[in-house]
């Protein structure tokens, strides 16, 4: 089954560290496709914040980090403030679909 | 800079087709593929399906018997029309683009419209 399992909540106090796992399988994750993610504000569309693995898009902090090992990715704040409080979302590419997959979706609260 | 702007019906009855369009401005159309995503109220993201400006497409294998994304280059624009609406389908619409690639980030979105199914 082509899914991408995050935990529905995680929670920090304000500068802090915090990390979202994504959990797929070998016909995403483990595959060896990239990971990305999104965050999402409030009321407003998704916003790529971590593209392929571990890239940051211009504009994003470097508070923001990703990470992936076998069929398995993570998302790391550091520094946590207020405005990340914001829900997460994996995404990669699933061979079975031939097309992307995302997340369930993790909400932060700070 | 990019942006994307769709428009269509927001109230649908069941058994009608949802018809949606989305148009890039100020940017490069065919450098990406072009989708469709949406967002039942409260949940999580789905993908829809997907295109690009020569008119390949791929759909999500869940809802491939009832969508049909389409291309218009010349107007840097891309449809979708999900046929047999049902209240399942009430969501949050969006259209974004990515990279060419397997495996693509979807780096631009437009702002999301909801669509409601309802008696």
């Amino acid at each position: 089954q082509s899914v991408l399992t995050q935990p529905p909540s995680v929670s920090g106090a304000p500068g802090q560290r915090v990390t979202i796992s994504c959990t797929g399988s070998s016909s995403n994750i483990g595959a060896g496709y990239d990971v990305h993610w999104y965050q999402q504000l409030p009321g407003t569309a998704p916003k790529l914040l971590i593209y392929g693995n571990s890239n940051r898009p211009s504009g994003v902090p470097d508070r923001f980090s990703g990470s992936k090992s076998g069929t398995s990715a993570s998302l790391a704040i550091t520094g946590l403030q207020a405005e990340d409080e914001a829900d997460y979302y994996c995404q990669s590419y699933d061979s079975s679909l031939s097309g992307s997959l995302f997340g369930g979706g993790t909400k932060l609260t700070v | 800079q990019v942006q994307l702007q769709q428009w269509g019906a927001g109230l649908l009855k069941p058994s009608e087709t949802l018809s949606r369009t989305c148009a890039v401005y100020g940017g490069s159309f065919s450098g990406y593929y072009w989708s469709w995503i949406r967002q039942p109220p409260g949940k999580g993201l789905e993908w829809i399906g997907e295109i690009n400006h020569s008119g390949s497409t791929n759909y999500n294998p869940s809802l491939k018997s009832r969508v049909t994304i389409s291309v218009d280059t010349s107007k840097k624009q891309f449809s979708l029309k999900l046929s047999s609406v049902t209240a399942a389908d009430t969501a949050v619409y969006y259209c974004a683009g990515g990279p060419y690639g397997i495996g693509r980030s979807f780096d631009l979105w437009g702002r999301g419209t909801l669509v409601t199914v309802s008696t």
